[in-house]
């Protein structure tokens, strides 16, 4: 039992380039959510989902996109990297039902140059 | 809207109490409370319920004032182990486990 996979863990991208930040969990999790973690700003949501198929913005959105296909992933793509998305990005996912425990990711240090 | 937290540190000796706050301008359905040491993943310590229940550690405390939209996480006795950041998370009425934290407090427990 893994809990929640983050790839990568490190990552310099150039600006105007896109990737993909990866995140699975193995614990069959409905809620999946991507945070970006600023020195100063907290946890900002960027995007959730509730479920295979569904996803909602969070706080901070513009430039990022998401998809959930399966319930076990939930990619988070950033489609053309600017240096303001320099942070940390964590994944978390918490199980079926409402206001249960989330399980975070170890996070990817992102630096856009 | 992220909810407020204060202080935004502190530093104890070890076996000294803390109160850490967070309030919020939304109605709130449950208040989430985490801790992150440096480098680490958040971890999850409490959650409390509109209503009354709590999930969570068996040695941290708080409470969450519905009516005020505010909780307090209760740290006594400190210990080293307690340093780190900790954060408040809120869940407005309605929303789907949309979960969204304060900016944090950063806590020091010196020997």
């Amino acid at each position: 039992n893994a809990g929640v996979t983050q790839t990568p863990k490190f990552q310099v991208l150039k600006t105007g380039q896109s990737m993909t930040l990866q995140c699975a969990q193995d614990m069959n999790h409905e809620y999946m959510s991507w945070y970006r973690q600023d020195p100063g700003m907290g946890l900002r949501l960027i995007h959730y989902s509730v479920g295979a198929g569904i996803t909602d913005q969070g706080e901070v959105p513009n430039g990022y996109n998401v998809s959930r296909s399966t319930t076990e992933d939930f990619p988070l793509r950033l489609l053309s990297a600017a240096p303001s998305q320099t942070s940390v990005y964590f994944c978390a996912s918490s199980g079926t039902g409402r206001h249960t425990e989330a399980f975070f990711g170890q996070g990817t240090r992102l630096t856009v140059v | 809207q992220q909810p407020v937290q204060s202080p935004q540190a502190v530093i104890l000796r070890e076996g000294e109490d803390a109160v850490i706050n967070c309030s919020s301008s939304k109605a709130l359905y449950s208040v989430h409370w985490y801790r992150q040491k440096h480098g680490e993943a958040p971890v999850f310590l409490m959650i409390l319920l509109k209503g009354g229940e709590q999930k969570g550690h068996e040695k941290i405390s708080a409470s969450f004032n519905e009516k005020k939209q505010q909780s307090s996480l209760y740290l006594t006795a400190s210990q080293l182990s307690y340093s780190g950041t900790y954060f408040c998370g809120t869940e407005d009425s309605g929303g789907y486990q949309k979960v969204t934290f304060g900016i944090g407090t950063k806590l020091q427990v010196i020997p």
